[in-house]
């Protein structure tokens, strides 16, 4: 079967720009969480969305949001881009949290802010 | 609250060397442990995972296994390949009422294998 699609796998930007990241979960897969990676402070839990409400939240700012949709699709926005947003962006699909089958997770997408 | 520690990196062995990763959790109830792997320019690989208590998590000859007094969950291999050449995760999920919560990660640990 499919796994987590993540689009676009490259973006670049432009400080104070927005930019929006999506990802596809596997098939059935009604959980999906967002993380970003960087090589100073590792990967950092953004949000996790649960049949398209916000189950758990990550300490970043306000500037980051996500949502999901009805066929669990997910998009994540991040707005006023700062230099330090340059990260890579997984997401993690599962059935319902995953705690007892672990997360599949996609490629990513890489963000560079200039 | 809760945390992931792993051995630093790099690790460099030789191919069909033993490989150990040290890892060590702490937290607040019984979480659920995972191995995971990430190769250069990809995501994460679920490598392994353990929901309890002596549980031995395997997979491509990797093992792990729960070790609640000592809060443990260190990563062995008996015999390494260059292909084993990556960065290893070690992570924790805790129940938090009724789902699951956000995946907390250690550092990552490099591992290089010559041939």
């Amino acid at each position: 079967k499919a796994g987590v699609t993540q689009t676009p796998r490259y973006l670049i930007k432009t400080r104070g720009q927005q930019v929006t990241l999506s990802c596809s979960p596997i098939s059935g897969h009604r959980s999906v969480s967002w993380y970003q990676q960087t090589p100073g402070q590792g990967l950092q839990f953004l949000f996790e969305y649960f049949s398209e409400t916000q189950r758990n939240k990550g300490n970043f700012p306000g500037r980051f949001s996500g949502r999901q949709f009805s066929n669990s699709r997910s998009e994540m926005n991040v707005s006023t881009l700062e230099l330090g947003d340059s990260a890579l962006y997984l997401c993690a699909s599962s059935l319902n949290g995953g705690g007892n089958y672990g997360y599949t997770f996609g490629s990513g997408t890489r963000l560079t802010v200039v | 609250g809760d945390s992931v520690t792993q051995m630093e990196g790099p690790v460099t062995l030789s191919e069909e060397a033993f490989l150990t990763i040290n890892c060590t959790y702490t937290a607040t109830g019984y979480p659920s442990l995972f191995w995971y792997v990430q190769y250069p320019g990809e995501g994460l690989q679920l490598l392994l995972k353990a929901t309890k208590a002596d549980d031995k998590g395997s997979n491509k000859g990797f093992e792990a296994t729960y070790r609640k007094e000592t809060t443990s969950f260190h990563l062995e291999k008996g015999s390494v390949q260059v292909s084993d050449s990556a960065v290893y995760f070690c992570a924790l999920s805790l129940l938090v009422t009724d789902s699951w919560g956000k995946l907390q990660f250690g550092a990552g640990t490099q591992v290089v294998v010559t041939p």
